[in-house]
């Protein structure tokens, strides 16, 4: 199975700070890579697909880059809204592993 | 509106089963490959299976392989997880998700529900 490290697993941050989360695949993945949002209470939401491709109505803030092995999501400038978890998810090969989580936490 | 309406979850004992069921609404449920999702209470998310949009073809995550089914009924628009063999660790807000793309699989989740929530007591 393949295997996906997340780091780091909690992230103290400002509105208005820059942010950027990691994954880590093994073996490679190419550019099957998912990140998701996840609020207590409530249902995950898909922010990038493809590795690097927006979700409709997800806002432009919200980037992300990567291929291979290794990925970043990156928030451009935090907003109140964006405190939660967030995940990576392989879908390169089933099972779609998801990693370990980042949880953003204000600082 | 596109949505999704986990029902099912209940507290029940260790060896017991329990069906979860997903009612779907708002789009062909019959095109889309479906998941499973669960997340144990303090843990984060973890991927359970995966159905196809005909049914024909499933994956397991390791460990509820052989103790749990995914299934679908197209005709009712509705997608269910049989979980045998329940244990402790299967405790969990379980999700229900669609693919983002159609007749496929492994193209990210774009719409879930709520969650349903099983606890399993020892």
């Amino acid at each position: 199975d393949i295997q996906v490290t997340q780091s780091p697993s909690s992230l103290s941050a400002s509105v208005g700070d820059r942010v950027t989360i990691t994954c880590r695949a093994s073996p490679s993945i190419t550019s099957s890579l998912n990140w998701y949002q996840h609020k207590p209470g409530t249902a995950p939401k898909l922010l990038i697909y493809d590795a690097s491709r927006l979700q409709a109505g997800v806002p432009s803030r919200f980037s992300a880059s990567g291929s291979g092995t290794d990925f970043t999501l990156t928030i451009s400038s935090l907003q109140p809204e964006d405190f939660a978890t967030y995940y990576c998810q392989q879908t390169y090969n089933p099972p779609h592993s998801f990693g370990q989580g980042t949880k953003l936490e204000i600082k | 509106q596109v949505q999704l309406v986990e029902s099912g979850g209940d507290v029940v004992q260790s060896g017991r089963p329990l069906r979860l069921s997903c009612a779907a609404s708002g789009f062909t449920f019959s095109n889309y490959g479906m998941y499973w999702v669960r997340q144990a209470p303090g843990k984060g998310l973890q991927w359970v299976a995966v159905i196809s949009y005909d049914g024909r073809n499933k994956y397991y995550e390791d460990s509820v392989k052989g103790r749990f089914t995914i299934s679908r009924d197209n005709s009712k628009n509705t997608l269910y997880l049989q979980l045998n063999s329940l244990r402790p660790d299967d405790t969990a807000v379980y999700y229900c998700a669609r693919d983002r793309v159609g007749y496929v699989w492994g193209n990210g989740m774009d719409v879930w529900g709520r969650g349903t929530t099983v606890t399993v007591s020892s």
